[in-house]
């Protein structure tokens, strides 16, 4: 079956550095995608990877392996304004995207 | 510019009454989505149309049917609505089928409650 793993909460303080990490187990692989959402909002993108790697975007960078199915987000100078839900997604060789459950990011003061 | 509408934000709806969500994008995207999100649970697609006049199942299509009549419009119809069907709803679109290289964008979501 296809499968998307992530922690279901985390906790960091404001101006730390946090990483979400997501493992996926899916028939093929198309790129990995994921979404910020904010409780009671819609999901928003935030990063696409497709080739191993790092990919930076201001305070947000997400890295990619697919020989391991792994990748993380990074969130660096965290704000409150960074407490939300991160979705990871998957395309798989139909070109669908599974998701993950999320992961829940709490910023403290 | 707009984005993505949905409508109604909430709804409580009696169980064996049928109802439509619509969804209306002004992006002229190719391919739009419907998923259901429930605590716990990542988004799960429900049907989905990768351009006008075609659309397919998703990994939870039974209870709900879809039309796409034109590009902007993907409506979802719950024919007789359970319980099970609580939920939040999300109509989501992108430039390419399927999401396959392009980012989706989504709607604000409706909020249904059946009892």
């Amino acid at each position: 079956g296809q499968n998307i793993d992530q922690p279901t909460e985390m906790t960091a303080t404001e101006g730390a550095i946090v990483q979400i990490n997501c493992t996926y187990q899916t028939s093929g692989f198309n790129g990995l995608f994921w979404y910020q959402q904010h409780a009671g909002e819609a999901p928003t993108f935030l990063s696409y990877n497709v080739l191993d790697g790092l990919e930076e975007k201001g305070r947000f960078s997400s890295f990619l392996s697919r020989s391991k199915g792994y990748s993380y987000l990074l969130l660096k100078e965290l704000q409150m304004k960074d407490s939300a839900s991160y979705l990871c997604a998957v395309t798989d060789s139909n070109y669908q995207l599974i998701w993950g459950a999320g992961t829940k990011l709490i910023i403290k003061p | 510019t707009a984005g993505i509408t949905q409508a109604p934000t909430s709804q409580i709806l009696a169980a064996g009454r049928s109802m439509t969500l619509r969804c209306t994008q002004d992006m002229r995207h190719n391919a739009m989505y419907w998923y259901r999100q429930d605590l716990g649970l990542g988004l799960r697609l429900i049907h989905y149309s990768n351009t006008a006049g075609t659309t397919g199942k998703g990994e939870v299509p039974d209870g709900y049917s879809v039309s796409r009549a034109n590009t902007d419009d993907f409506p979802l119809t719950l024919a007789s609505a359970v319980p099970s069907q609580t939920s939040v709803y999300f109509c989501a679109s992108s430039r390419l089928p399927s999401g396959g290289y392009g980012e989706q964008f989504f709607g604000p979501g409706t909020r249904l409650t059946v009892l």
